[in-house]
């Protein structure tokens, strides 16, 4: 089946400090990429939609100048955690789909701990 | 808004049993559901997906019904095994983008 990286797959930073995760489907062209966060022992709750070319759209309470998106090109999607608190310490997983219908694939996730 | 929910939230079964793990969804205007697994601090895997016009669908051991117009998945996994012992997912897409909602999970257990 398809396979999605997220790179790091854990990272631990200083509170007020900028992290950037990737998200790479690696054997199929991506038109969207998706971006969710899981808190322990609960579900994963939808941040953000990420289309090729265009600018992410954001589920509504989630900050886009904190949380930046970028999907520059059809295999790598980008999330960018600025100013880290130790609040935004998640699961951040990615997922990403050829088309409307079609399964999502999900990266490993990235594992984020703000000290 | 579409709201889904999974019952049981946990379960703990002996090794080959056959078990039934429940997911309803309040907006039956769906385009497809999925079932994925989630192991521990890791990703998702995608089980089955089945499309809004579609019954049921089955991958080995395990068969995902779905029931549009009551609201209702079920996922039935047969014969179970300790390595199937992880937690359960089931999302519904609207359409609206592709975006999926998800449940808030089944941790299964199969013992020994």
């Amino acid at each position: 089946g398809a396979v999605v990286s997220q790179h790091p797959s854990w990272v631990i930073c200083k509170s007020g400090t900028s992290v950037k995760i990737e998200c790479r489907s690696l054997d199929f062209q991506a038109t969207t990429m998706f971006w969710y966060r899981q808190f322990p022992k609960q579900s994963l709750m939808l941040m953000a939609t990420s289309n090729e070319g265009s600018k992410a759209t954001y589920e509504q309470g989630v900050e886009k100048d904190k949380f930046l998106i970028n999907h520059a090109s059809l295999t790598l999607s980008t999330l960018t955690v600025t100013s880290a608190h130790p609040e935004d310490s998640s699961f951040y997983i990615c997922s990403a789909t050829g088309g409307l219908g079609e399964t999502q694939y999900f990266g490993p996730g990235t594992r984020l701990l703000v000290l | 808004k579409q709201e889904v929910t999974q019952i049981p939230a946990a379960l703990s079964v002996p090794e080959g049993e056959n078990l039934v793990l429940n997911c309803s969804f309040t907006d039956s205007a769906i385009y497809n559901l999925q079932w994925f697994r989630q192991d521990p601090g890791k990703g998702l895997t995608s089980l089955l997906l089945i499309q809004s016009s579609q019954r049921e669908q089955t991958s080995g051991r395990l068969n995902a019904s779905l029931d549009k117009s009551s609201g209702r998945s079920t996922l039935y996994i047969a014969a179970s095994q300790p390595g199937d012992s992880a937690t359960y997912l089931c999302a519904v897409n609207n359409g609206g983008g592709n975006k999926l909602t998800f449940g808030t999970g089944t941790q299964l257990k199969v013992e020994l």
